[in-house]
């Protein structure tokens, strides 16, 4: 069962823009992660989230954790070409993570 | 850091074969393996746990007969799938955790492109 949803599902932006990525579910997770992903390549880890309301600043990259741990979201300062990819959150719930369904991001020169 | 390698990275076999998998972890021992399936820019669908020693866990709807999990050591977990079919072509990949890596996340494995054919 899929408990964790993401949106968008796609998204092609120009280089330089701005984007939010939105990774919502009705249940509790212990913690929370955030992958990448490039065709044909295992996800490789971003970040690790814990604590509700917790936000952690990888260069351009932002994550945050709701505060009641349900929710997460990714936020990219001026994408360049380089952070496209398929981007995954992962919430641990009962000693499993769970994945969500995906955004795709395309950022175009 | 933790790697955790997977060979082949890519397999054609014909309809009817079975084809099998493996997936290392080069420098920790890791207690629990766990096999994904991904199709093209959809998230990855955990297909079965195992532990070492013991008898793989699956998910509803994954036959334990087609794709058979054998984790017999710390360091290496192994996907055969069995009479393979064209619908059977996917993405599959391994991931891994240490006794105590699950805040800190898991390692995954390069994947396999398994096309049926």
């Amino acid at each position: 069962t899929q408990l964790l949803e993401q949106s968008p599902q796609f998204l092609s932006i120009q280089e330089g823009e701005n984007l939010t990525v939105y990774c919502n579910s009705s249940s509790v997770f212990s913690s929370l992660q955030w992958y990448r992903q490039e065709p044909g390549e295992g996800p490789v880890l971003l970040v690790t989230v814990v604590t509700g309301g917790e936000v952690k600043k990888l260069k351009r990259l932002t994550f945050q954790f709701g505060d009641a741990r349900k929710d997460s979201s990714l936020h990219i300062t001026a994408a360049q070409p380089g952070d496209t990819g398929l981007y995954l959150c992962a919430g641990l719930a009962r000693y499993q993570f769970y994945f969500g369904t995906g955004t795709s991001l395309t950022v175009i020169p | 850091g933790a790697v955790v390698s997977q060979h082949p990275s890519r397999v054609i076999c014909k309809s009817g074969t079975s084809v099998k998998i493996e997936c290392r972890s080069l420098d920790f021992q890791a207690t629990t393996m766990f096999w994904y399936r991904q199709f093209p820019k959809q998230s990855l669908m955990l297909m079965a746990t195992s532990n070492e020693g013991s008898k793989a866990t699956y998910e509803q709807g994954v036959e334990k007969d087609k794709f058979l999990i054998n984790h017999a050591s710390l360091t290496l977990s192994t996907l055969t799938v069995t009479s393979a079919h064209p619908e059977d072509s996917s993405f599959y990949i391994c991931s891994a955790i240490d006794g105590t890596g699950v805040v800190a996340g898991y390692t995954f494995g390069s994947g396999t492109r398994l096309t049926v054919v």
